[in-house]
């Protein structure tokens, strides 16, 4: 079945350091990406919206400048944590409309388990 | 605004049955999500209704009722790896997935 692979798994940075998340989509196209953010016990906040060859929409109150989308291909899509600081540290999760139609849901990567020291 | 409530946390005991509720509030409506979701893991695609009435999937079943905003997802025979959190969300008119804060289902022997 379609699957999104979401790498790395777990990252534990310095503060001040950038890191960079992928999510490729295997055995289908993904032309929009969902990336969101889950602190514990917390429901998934969407931050950005990304489509295949433009920019991205970010939610109220994400710093574009900081949480850095990159979709460049209709199979990757990237999340760079940009000068990242303890306060970063969550659960990243991304996520792809599956094709076809709506009611085939959406499919989620792993997820990224970021920590920032 | 748009909203999603869903009960914190639920006990059940294994064997037993179990309904967790959502009631939501969007603008527009296109469809009903539910998913599960095991600690430190991404969440996994349950259920999909968009129409009123229940839509059954092996021991888990969905419901829904767009004149009420409410759905309820109803798990049967419970067993031990049914303990997850579950999701529920809610498509509003753009596609936009508006979620619940999930419901923490916890299973007992």
């Amino acid at each position: 079945g379609a699957v999104v692979s979401q790498h790395p798994s777990w990252v534990i940075c310095k503060s001040g350091t950038s890191v960079k998340i992928e999510c490729r989509s295997l055995d289908f196209q993904a032309t929009t990406m969902f990336w969101y953010r889950q602190f514990p016990k917390q429901s998934l906040m969407l931050m950005a919206t990304s489509n295949e060859g433009s920019k991205a929409t970010y939610e109220q109150g994400v710093e574009k400048d900081k949480f850095l989308i990159n979709h460049a291909s209709l199979t990757l899509s990237t999340l760079t944590v940009t000068s990242a600081h303890p306060e970063d540290s969550s659960f990243y999760i991304c996520s792809a409309p599956l094709p076809r139609q709506v009611s085939s849901g959406y499919t989620f990567g792993s997820g990224t388990r970021l920590t920032v020291v | 605004g748009q909203n999603i409530d869903q009960p914190t946390e639920m006990t059940a005991t294994e064997g037993a049955i179990v309904q967790i509720n959502c009631t939501y509030q969007t603008s527009g409506f296109n469809g009903l999500f539910w998913y599960q979701q095991h600690a430190g893991e991404a969440p996994t695609f349950l259920s999909y209704n968009v129409l009123d009435g229940l839509e059954e999937k092996g021991r888990f079943s969905s419901f829904l009722s767009r004149s009420k905003g409410y759905s309820y997802l109803l798990l049967k025979e419970l067993q031990m790896k049914d303990s997850a959190s579950y999701l529920c969300a809610a498509m509003d008119s753009n596609y936009q997935l508006i979620w619940g804060a999930g419901t923490k289902l916890i299973i007992k022997p």
